[in-house]
């Protein structure tokens, strides 16, 4: 069975500073897919990095990066130059091939606050 | 383009009524699922349908169901209602929902049974 752990249930960092938010993993699989979004108060899950499980390149979009860390079994949200509007819940999930249950697992989530 | 569209917004409902719940996804999307999540924890998956086929379904009761209709817009069926099924419910669409494709997910319906 696939798991996601997210170990901070808070974290709070300065505008302007880079933060990182951890998630680790546990699947059998050889081939999955690992996701990260983020949740505002609205409730609207925001698609921010994808990251492939044969991707040899770490993934990026705009000031989001992921450290993925293949046999340690993490992959890592890098955001750069926090902004007050990334005051938000971070999940990362994971997605697997085979069968046909293409579904997302969460994890429990990590509580962002940028402090001014 | 649209993103994906669910409604309503909030629903208010009493224990032991019935509820349905609808969603629409990103055009020229195929595939569309729905995930329950309460509060404190990260989104639960409840089904998938794509092309108007199940193609997977999460540990939830039968009193849960859903369908995909031909636009491929899809309804979230729950009956009975239990207090513990309060929760917002997500609805999210993909082209083919692929294990490598990203599910872009709708503003959510909350869910309040008392």
């Amino acid at each position: 069975a696939q798991k996601i752990t997210q170990t901070q249930p808070g974290m709070f960092v300065q505008e302007k500073e880079a933060v990182t938010l951890d998630c680790t993993y546990d699947t059998s699989d050889q081939s999955y897919g690992l996701f990260w979004y983020k949740q505002p108060s609205s409730g609207e899950m925001i698609f921010l990095i994808y990251q492939g499980s044969y991707d040899e390149q770490n993934a990026t979009e705009g000031r989001y990066s992921l450290n993925f860390q293949k046999a340690r079994k993490s992959a890592n949200l890098v955001i750069s130059a926090s902004q007050l509007g990334d005051s938000a819940m971070y999940f990362c999930a994971m997605s697997r091939s085979g069968g046909s249950n293409y579904k997302l697992t969460f994890g429990k989530g990590t509580l962002l606050t940028v402090n001014p | 383009d649209a993103g994906v569209t669910q409604s309503p917004t909030h629903l208010i409902k009493t224990r032991g009524q019935h509820v349905t719940l609808r969603c629409s996804p990103i055009s020229g999307h195929k595939s569309v699922s729905w995930y329950q999540q309460v509060l404190g924890q990260g989104p639960q998956f409840i089904f998938q349908y794509y092309e108007k086929e199940e193609r997977g379904r999460g540990n939830f009761p039968d009193r849960f169901s859903a369908r995909q209709f031909p636009n491929y817009s899809s309804e979230l069926n729950v009956n009975a209602l239990l207090l513990g099924d309060s929760a917002l419910y997500l609805c999210a669409s993909s082209q083919t929902g692929y294990h490598q494709e990203t599910q872009y997910f709708g503003p959510g319906t909350r869910l309040l049974v008392l």
